[in-house]
Parts: structure tokens; C-alpha cells; sequence
């Protein structure tokens, strides 16, 4: 299974945007790139996916490289909810078997 | 819409001994996976049911088993119980085991500590 890498963890001051990369080198044609967030004791929590093009939600947005071997996940005005452990994940159409790597800890300062 | 529930919240065990988790997906969704994670770690799959049968499996022994139900709830068993099972234990759904550009939608944990 592909495997993604992101950065231990990432510091940020309230109502800036936030920047939070994952790499993806050996991503398949096929793999969908998935963000999810994990606020403390609470089960992860969809934030957005893509495939090759960037992608806006309410939550955020996905900045995904030409070649898909690297994306960036964008919330704009970071806020002290956004404080969590934000995971990046490939999902594939050919069999689903989402693996999480550690995710990167997102420190929100007020 | 209550989302995915998972029951109970809070688990202890004896080594040794056998348990049982339970999750109801959310309305609608017809696949289940169930995952394992430990104390500052990500998730680790365990399994995955469609259909009232295992689809996928991660690198999990055999103590590890479940069952999904006609209605797409599912359980979770984990046989002699090892004090590093200890872990939050998380159901996630999602409709359509094959379809990858899905939303997720996971349960609040059950929290197993095995003393």
C-alpha cells in the first residue's frame, strides 16, 4: 500500500492560514488523496479529498501537485478548534484499506 | 441522523479473557472497518466488511475477528486478551466498499484497557 509522510507536527498563530504538507511519491493513478483530523478524544473526521484537481469546502482546501506525488492541505484563518492531528491518507478504488502514518499535530497560538 | 455508533465507551479486561465491541454504521452506509489505535499513534486497519464478509484485512493475528449483520452493523471479538491490545478500538463507515472517493465517517471509540 502506498504510504504518505507529513511533518511530526506544525505551530500556527489564530486567524493566519496554515499550510500543511504531505508527501505521496509511490501514489498510483487510481489513489484518491484524503484528509482527515483527529481532535483530542474524539474518532478522525473527514476534511476533504481529491483526486487531481484542487478542491474548496467549507473546512479547508487541497492544493495537489501536477504530478500527485505531493499536496498541501490549506485552512485559511486557523482558529483554536483547528487544534488537532491532521492525518493525509491514499484510498484506492480497487479495494479500500486506508492507511494512517502518525499525521501531523497542528498547534493553534492564540 | 445519529452517525456511527459504537458501544461501550469504556472497556476493562483481564488478560486472557475475550470481548466484544459493537458499532452501528451510519444510515445508509453498507461497509464497516474497524481500527486499532494506540496512545499517540495514527490508526492501524484491522478489517474491513461488505456484505456480511471480511473484504480486507490488516496485519492483525486471528484473535482478531468479527461479523457484520444484515442490517450493516457489525462486532468486533478479540480472544485472549494481551495487555498490548489496550487501545481505542474505532469503527468507521462509508457506502460502497470499492468506491474510493467517499466520505468516511468513524465512531468515537471504544477504549479497551486489559490489566
Amino acid at each position: 500500500d502506498a504510504k504518505t509522510t507529513q511533518p511530526n507536527s506544525m505551530e500556527s498563530n489564530e486567524e493566519e492560514p496554515v499550510h500543511l504538507p504531505c508527501n505521496h511519491s509511490t501514489i498510483s493513478g487510481t489513489d484518491y488523496i484524503h484528509w482527515y483530523r483527529q481532535l483530542p478524544s474524539q474518532g478522525p473526521e473527514y476534511v476533504i479529498h481529491g483526486l487531481t484537481s484542487n478542491v474548496n469546502n467549507r473546512m479547508a482546501s487541497l492544493a495537489i501537485a501536477e504530478d500527485r506525488k505531493s499536496s498541501t492541505l490549506i485552512l485559511h484563518r486557523a482558529t483554536l478548534r483547528d487544534a488537532a492531528v491532521y492525518y493525509c491518507i491514499l484510498r484506492n478504488t480497487g479495494g479500500f484499506k486506508t492507511i494512517f502514518g502518525a499525521g501531523t499535530r497542528l498547534f493553534v497560538k492564540a | 441522523d445519529a452517525g456511527v455508533t459504537q458501544s461501550p465507551t469504556h472497556l476493562i479486561k483481564t488478560r486472557g479473557q475475550q470481548v466484544t465491541l459493537r458499532c452501528s454504521p451510519k444510515s445508509g452506509h453498507d461497509t464497516v472497518s474497524w481500527y486499532q489505535q494506540a496512545l499517540g499513534q495514527g490508526p492501524q486497519f484491522i478489517f474491513q466488511y461488505y456484505e456480511e464478509e471480511e473484504r480486507q484485512r490488516g496485519n492483525f493475528p486471528d484473535r482478531f475477528s468479527g461479523h457484520q449483520f444484515p442490517n450493516y452493523s457489525s462486532e468486533l471479538n478479540v480472544n485472549a486478551l494481551l495487555l498490548g491490545d489496550s487501545a481505542l478500538y474505532l469503527c468507521a463507515s462509508s457506502p460502497g466498499w470499492a468506491r474510493a472517493n467517499t466520505e468516511a465517517f468513524f465512531g468515537q471509540g471504544t477504549r479497551l484497557t486489559v490489566v
